[in-house]
């Protein structure tokens, strides 16, 4: 079955605590992206990769890191949480421009 | 910039009820439209797409045309059901912006159908 899958589901933190949410994907897509997704503000685009060791912001980077070392994983990196990180986080996948983009079942953020 | 905006929720309608959501669009270059749905505690699916000017998107009774002259991908559905109620996603994405495909999204709209 094809599918995007991200871990954990949920987590509460603490400010300061490093954490990595992971994406992985069965499709063999080239493109990856994470999503944030905030009451009142939809959907904003966090980092994107076009392929293997390419990566870029998207629209809300600040805070965020990304790696892209194999081509099903695209994990998120959060050095050094703080609360306006707190969020319902989506990673998606697409095949070509144009498609549509397969997400996961998010990750619910809380850091207090 | 590329921009949608979608009709602001909630939207409370009873079931059998027609359902309509609008959608309309800024973008660059020729955009790809899509609705997108989200069912409470799980992830965006796609719902139809429209790929180019007057082509229709359907899928599960929804349906929504591309209008390039209106810049509007609007969502009906003539009878909605109690399993409908969701969150529902207008979204483009452009041929330009170099090798980005990133989804531009409306801020959702919250339908809620009662028996």
């Amino acid at each position: 079955e094809a599918q995007v899958t991200q871990n954990p589901r949920y987590l509460i933190t603490v400010t300061g605590k490093k954490l990595t949410v992971t994406c992985s994907q069965n499709m063999n897509h080239e493109y990856m992206s994470w999503y944030r997704q905030d009451p009142g503000l939809g959907l904003r685009q966090i980092y994107y990769s076009m392929n293997v060791e390419v990566t870029d912001k998207g629209d809300v980077p600040e805070g965020y890191k990304v790696s892209r070392k194999e081509k099903r994983n695209f994990p998120l990196i959060l050095e050094s949480p703080s609360p306006n990180q707190t969020s319902l986080y989506f990673c998606a996948s697409s095949s070509s421009r144009g498609q549509p983009q397969h997400f996961g079942d998010g990750t619910r953020l809380s850091i207090l | 910039g590329n921009s949608v905006t979608q009709m602001e929720g909630p939207v409370t309608l009873s079931e059998e009820a027609f359902l309509t959501i609008n959608c309309t669009y800024t973008a660059t270059g020729y955009p790809s439209l899509f609705w997108y749905v989200q069912y409470p505690g799980e992830g965006l699916q796609l719902l139809l797409k429209a790929t180019k000017a007057d082509d229709k998107g359907s899928n599960k009774g929804f349906e929504a045309t591309y209008r390039k002259e209106t810049t509007s991908f609007h969502l009906e559905k003539g009878s909605v059901q109690v399993s409908d109620s969701a969150v529902y996603f207008c979204a483009l994405s452009t041929n330009s912006g170099g090798s980005n495909y990133k989804l531009t999204f409306g801020k959702g709209t919250l339908l809620t159908v009662n028996p």
